[in-house]
C-alpha cells in the first residue's frame, strides 16, 4: 500500500503568514493528490485536486504543487478562517490513503 | 444540490455487526464512485472502502474480510456492512462522493458522518 507522510504535524503561525505543508508518497502517484481542510466536528472539505487544481469556491490564497512523490500545499496569507487541520490524500490507486494531518494553530 | 445523509451508527459490542447507510440526492448516483472514510476520536482520516458505479469494490487492509460495501442505484443509497467489529473500529464514518463521474476522482462531497462506538 502507498504511504503518505505529511510534515509538519503541527504548525504555529500568525494571520498574514505564508504557510507551506509538505506531503510525500512512498511511490509515484503522478499528480493524483488532493488536499482537504477539516475543522473540529465537521466533515473534510476538498481544497485542491490533481495536485494543483483549485476546487470551485476555494479562495485563491490556497495553492498546490508537485508531482510524483513530493507535494506541497501553500497558503499565501493565512486568514483567521484557515486555522484547521489539513490532510493530503492519494487517489491514484483504487485503495486510497490519507496523510496523518497537519494542524495549523494560532501563534 | 448534492446531499449525502448517513445513518445507522450506534453502540455495539465487540464482535457485533452494524449496517451504515448513505442516502444520496442531487446528482446521477449510478455513475459516481462512492466511498466510506472514518475518523477515530482525536485521530486522522482513514479511507475505509470504495465502490464504483458498476459495483467494483475496494477495501483498506484494516477492514478487508470484515466490512462489505454495496450500493442500490435504484434507491440512490450506498451501504457499509460491518461485521466482527472491534474497539478500534470506533469512529465517525463519513460517506463521500467522487468529484466527477468514473474512477480516479477525489472526494468532493461529504456527508455529516455517523458515529459508531464499539465497546463492551
Amino acid at each position: 500500500d502507498i504511504q503518505m507522510t505529511q510534515s509538519p504535524s503541527t504548525l504555529s503561525a500568525s494571520v498574514g503568514d505564508r504557510v507551506t505543508i509538505t506531503c510525500r508518497a512512498s511511490q509515484s502517484i503522478n499528480n493524483w493528490l488532493a488536499w482537504y481542510q477539516q475543522k473540529p466536528g465537521k466533515a473534510p472539505k476538498l481544497l485542491i485536486y490533481k495536485a494543483s487544481s483549485l476546487e470551485s469556491g476555494v479562495p485563491s490564497r490556497f495553492s498546490g504543487s508537485g508531482s510524483g512523490t513530493e507535494f506541497t500545499l501553500t497558503i499565501s496569507s493565512l486568514q483567521p478562517d484557515d486555522f484547521a487541520t489539513y490532510y493530503c490524500q492519494q487517489y491514484s490507486f483504487d485503495s486510497r490513503t490519507f496523510g496523518q494531518g497537519t494542524k495549523v494553530e494560532i501563534k | 444540490e448534492v446531499q449525502l445523509v448517513e445513518s445507522g451508527g450506534g453502540f455495539v459490542q465487540p464482535g457485533g455487526s452494524l449496517r451504515l447507510s448513505c442516502a444520496a440526492s442531487g446528482f446521477t448516483f449510478s455513475t459516481y464512485v462512492m466511498s466510506w472514510v472514518r475518523q477515530a476520536p482525536g485521530k486522522g482520516l482513514e479511507w475505509v472502502s470504495g465502490i464504483s458505479g458498476g459495483g467494483s469494490t475496494h477495501y483498506a487492509d484494516s477492514v478487508k474480510g470484515r466490512f462489505t460495501i454495496s450500493r442500490d442505484n435504484s434507491k440512490e443509497t450506498v451501504y457499509l456492512h460491518m461485521n466482527t467489529l472491534r474497539a478500534e473500529d470506533t469512529a465517525a464514518y463519513y460517506c463521500a462522493k467522487g468529484k466527477y463521474e468514473g474512477s480516479g476522482q477525489p472526494d468532493a462531497n461529504w456527508g455529516q458522518g455517523t458515529l459508531v462506538t464499539v465497546s463492551s
